[in-house]
């Protein structure tokens, strides 16, 4: 199974954009990339799903390079309601494989 | 989108009874589904693989005996602690795998918070 490497906190401002960068150096061929916004007190919230290159939703960005070792979630002009710990997963979802939890960037949004 | 959910969202329980938790998947049929746990602060730990018609795969160190998993049919994974104690008290967040055409996505159910007193 990949191993994710996140940033354990990260502070931003409203309106700014928010970049965060998950590391996974040993991706398999057949793994996706998947971002997770946590409240507290909630299960994880899906955010964005991607293999390669770029994905755009209505509410984030996913970039990830060809060699696919790191991807970056990108949320653009964040609110204070962002605030929350995001996760990163790596794994080969069509295969039913489970998903291992690392230990999330805890984002603070500050007026 | 997909929607997974779990009841009770909270429950409190005497030691040494039992409390069912379940996972149910509204928008689609879950072949498989799993089981978290997660205490204040931390990130989630996988319990258990819950596979429709056949036994959970447990976790290393996950008591198999104590955290008795059922999943039913395609839309429904139960989670039984069984003999509780305050120990078991935490955060319990199932999630299932939902194949929209794009490959698999997992999605989580809302959480339920037990406190064995």
């Amino acid at each position: 199974l990949a191993k994710t490497t996140q940033p354990i906190s990260m502070d931003s401002y409203e309106g700014q954009e928010v970049n965060i960068t998950c590391s996974h150096n040993n991706i398999a061929t057949n793994d996706y990339i998947t971002w997770y916004q946590q409240f507290p007190s909630q299960g994880p919230r899906f955010i964005i799903q991607g293999y390669k290159t770029k994905v755009t939703n209505e509410v984030a960005s996913l970039f990830i390079p060809a060699d696919r070792k790191s991807s970056t979630l990108s949320l653009p002009r964040v609110s204070l309601s962002d605030t929350a710990v995001y996760y990163c997963l790596v794994g080969d979802y069509n295969a039913g494989n489970m998903l291992t939890f690392g230990g999330g960037t805890r984002l603070m949004v500050k007026p | 989108g997909a929607v997974v959910s779990q009841h009770p969202s909270w429950v409190i329980c005497k030691s040494g009874t039992s409390v069912k938790i379940e996972c149910r998947s509204l928008d689609f049929q879950a072949t498989t589904m799993f089981w978290y746990r997660q205490f204040p602060k931390q990130s989630l730990m996988l319990m258990a693989t819950s596979n429709e018609g056949s036994k959970a795969t447990y976790e290393q160190g996950v008591e198999k005996d104590k955290f008795l998993i059922n999943h039913a049919s395609l839309t429904l994974s139960t989670l039984t602690v069984t003999s509780a104690h305050p120990e078991d008290s935490s955060f319990y967040i199932c999630s299932a795998s939902w194949d929209r055409g794009l490959g698999n996505t997992i999605y989580f159910g809302e959480g339920s918070w037990l406190t064995v007193v």
